[in-house]
């Protein structure tokens, strides 16, 4: 069964770059049906799609983020990464990885998530 | 962009009864509909995919019916284990993609 388990830094320095890892295991990030995202949810909010790449490396970002959003991936290491720059107390929020089953056309698996708070 | 919105934005029942949430697009999406469980503190969890189909282990009381733009989630008989929020999303525009505002579901 994929798992999916993101880390990083739980503190960001407003105007720093945020940036988390999700780590793939029991499965390949390669498998073909599948591609690759994250999300985040600020309290009390809804969710927030971010990201998605394929393990090609071919990916879409979020038009509201502007060019903050940059996400990469990296198969050998069966992991994939979000880089938020410019980061604000706004960018404060839990932050998941996800992934899309191309089949089912949803999101089947899920990180437990990694709360990142901007903060001085 | 596809908007989504939910109702009611929360609701309270007792164990037993029938629930039901609806979603609605602000476009026809199809069958390009989700749905996904939440408990505070965690990561959603796939319910139902393509409108109407139960995600392998899900409990049979829940459902999913729809299409074009209106959407209803049921869950048949509410369980004290079932207090949770929940989403719709479409994905019917890949790669872009929006969840409802969500239903959070409470026991009375």
């Amino acid at each position: 069964q994929v798992q999916l388990q993101e880390s990083g830094p739980g503190l960001v320095k407003p105007s720093q770059t945020l940036s988390l890892t999700c780590t793939v295991s029991g499965g390949s990030l390669s498998s073909g049906n599948s591609f690759w995202s994250w999300f985040r949810q600020s309290a009390g909010k809804g969710l927030e799609w971010l990201a998605h790449i394929y393990a090609s490396g071919s990916a879409m970002h979020n038009p509201s983020l502007k060019s903050r959003v940059t996400i990469s991936v990296d198969p050998p290491k069966n992991q994939f990464s979000l880089n938020l720059s410019s980061v604000t107390a706004a960018d404060t929020a839990l932050y998941f990885c996800a992934k899309y089953n191309l089949f089912t056309r949803a999101f089947d698996i899920w990180g437990q998530g990694t709360m990142v708070t901007v903060s001085s | 962009d596809i908007q989504m919105t939910q109702s009611p934005t929360s609701l309270s029942a007792s164990v037993g009864d029938r629930v039901t949430i609806t979603c609605q697009a602000s476009q026809d999406i199809s069958n390009f509909l989700n749905w996904y469980q939440q408990k505070p503190g965690k990561a959603p969890k796939l319910l139902i995919f393509d409108a109407s189909n139960l995600e392998t282990g899900v409990p049979s009381r829940f459902s999913g019916s729809g299409s074009g733009t209106d959407f209803t989630f049921t869950i048949s008989s509410l369980q004290p284990e079932d207090i949770a929020t929940y989403y719709c999303q479409q994905n019917e525009n890949l790669p872009l993609l929006t969840f409802g505002p969500g239903t959070t579901v409470d026991i009375k």
